[in-house]
């Protein structure tokens, strides 16, 4: 069964801090690895990650997919109060037809708190 | 360009009643996919629907069940609510079938909470 797993569960830094946010993976038929960042309501699209080793950055925010470890890390630099969220990764998968589905497998998520 | 809007926001039902949840996607989208999402088991996959068809679905029981409009409009149905039924239910739209292209990744909305007592 797919899963994914993110640690630590939860961080608490302070403003200026960088933060780095893991995430593996047992996906059958992996695809992609998105990240998303959830304050109030909607989870809000950061990244999506489908080539090994290539980095995606985003301002203070980059992330980085290991396919051979499988395993993703986000970065925040110079982290800011309003950078306070739940982070969430999750997989996307083929099925074995080679059928694409737009189900994602979601880890529990990271709890970031910034302290001014 | 509006995101994806859900309606209601919140809802209180009691259990065994049944309710409606309405989504509608990002202008263009036509793949709409729903989750559930509580403290204990946090983001779930509920359905996918493209092209009016419901095209994957996930581990729940056959009380949640959901339809496409041809406007890509969606809306999710439970039957016979239940007290573990309350969650924030979250609906996603995209592009295409899926999230897996690069440029059509899953842009969820606000969500409905609901709450059953």
């Amino acid at each position: 069964e797919d899963k994914v797993v993110q640690s630590p569960l939860s961080l608490v830094v302070h403003e200026g801090d960088t933060v780095t946010l893991n995430c593996s993976y047992e996906v059958t038929n992996f695809r992609s690895l998105l990240w998303y960042k959830q304050e109030k309501k909607a989870p809000t699209f950061l990244f999506m990650l489908t080539s090994s080793g290539i980095e995606k950055k985003s301002g203070r925010l980059s992330s980085i997919l290991d396919k051979k470890e499988l395993s993703s890390i986000l970065n925040i630099t110079a982290t800011q109060t309003g950078d306070s969220a739940i982070y969430l990764c999750a997989g996307a998968f083929t099925n074995a037809g080679g059928t694409s589905y737009g189900k994602l497998t979601f880890g529990q998520g990271t709890i970031l708190t910034v302290h001014p | 360009k509006a995101g994806v809007t859900q309606t209601p926001r919140y809802l209180i039902k009691t259990r065994g009643q049944q309710v409606t949840l309405s989504c509608s996607p990002i202008s263009g989208h036509r793949s709409v996919s729903w989750y559930q999402q509580t403290p204990g088991q946090g983001l779930q996959f509920l359905f996918e629907y493209f092209s009016e068809t419901q095209r994957n679905k996930g581990n729940f029981p056959g009380r949640f069940s959901g339809r496409q409009f041809s406007n890509s409009r969606s809306e999710m149905n439970v039957s016979t609510l239940e007290l573990g039924d309350s969650a924030l239910y979250l609906c996603a739209s995209s592009l295409e079938l899926g999230s897996l292209n690069y440029n059509s990744p899953l842009h969820f909305g606000n969500g409905t909470r609901l709450t059953v007592t």
